[in-house]
């Protein structure tokens, strides 16, 4: 298994640029969330489905989508980048969606918003 | 908001002392999970503790949590150079999927 993959690994925008943030991950696990992780703090949850069709928003959202039309894929598209969207993206998955389970992480995704 | 707060921030020992790690919570939990990040990677789950547990281990690890106090520790014993790593907690609270609350980090540093 390759687990919970993230494409790209590193990326400048201008400010106002739109691009989307690939994760994907090959375990059928039914929970996929997106963090943001900024110097000296924790993640903190921008989005996150329960499956397949199913997503709401976490405790940052604005300024992102996202959609989840399979079980594997689930990206995150930022609208209009803006500089403080800078920041390392991690997505995660679980098997459970209700909580006491383990979350798998990707490696990142470190975006400069200029 | 942050749910939870590590102390210390960051923590420099030398290898085969042993790192303990603090984390208090605001709100009811019903999971405490703790997850290591090395420099430039993702997370790794180490180990959850769920509400009505005191105390579990690990191999190396040992996770306490105190709901009166709302507080846990992570202890690492004989810690090794290949152990530094930023720590994080995490919380999920009752109501809810799996939504975590990270804390904002321990930083430790294993010197050889």
């Amino acid at each position: 298994n390759a687990g919970v993959t993230q494409t790209p690994k590193f990326q400048v925008l201008k400010t106002g640029q739109s691009m989307t943030l690939q994760c994907a991950q090959d375990m059928n696990h039914e929970y996929m969330s997106w963090y943001r992780q900024d110097p000296g703090m924790g993640l903190r949850l921008i989005h996150y489905s329960v499956g397949a069709g199913i997503t709401d928003q976490g405790e940052v959202p604005n300024g992102y989508n996202v959609s989840r039309s399979t079980t594997e894929d689930f990206p995150l598209r930022l609208l209009s980048a803006a500089p403080s969207q800078t920041s390392v993206y991690f997505c995660a998955s679980s098997y459970s969606t209700s909580g006491g389970d383990t979350q798998y992480f990707g490696p990142g995704t470190r975006l400069t918003v200029l | 908001s942050q749910q939870g707060e590590e102390d210390p921030q960051a923590l420099s020992i030398q290898e085969g002392e042993n790192a303990t790690m603090n984390c208090s919570y605001k709100t009811s939990i019903n999971n405490l999970q703790w997850y290591r990040q090395n420099s430039g990677r993702g997370l790794v789950h180490l180990i959850l503790i769920r509400s009505n547990e005191r105390e579990k281990h690990s191999g190396r690890l040992r996770v306490t949590l105190d709901t009166s106090k709302k507080s846990s520790s992570l202890l690492i014993t004989a810690s090794r150079a290949a152990d530094t790593a930023s720590y994080f907690c995490a919380t999920d609270a009752r109501a809810g999927f799996q939504k975590l609350v990270f804390g904002t980090g321990t930083r430790l540093l294993v010197s050889p």
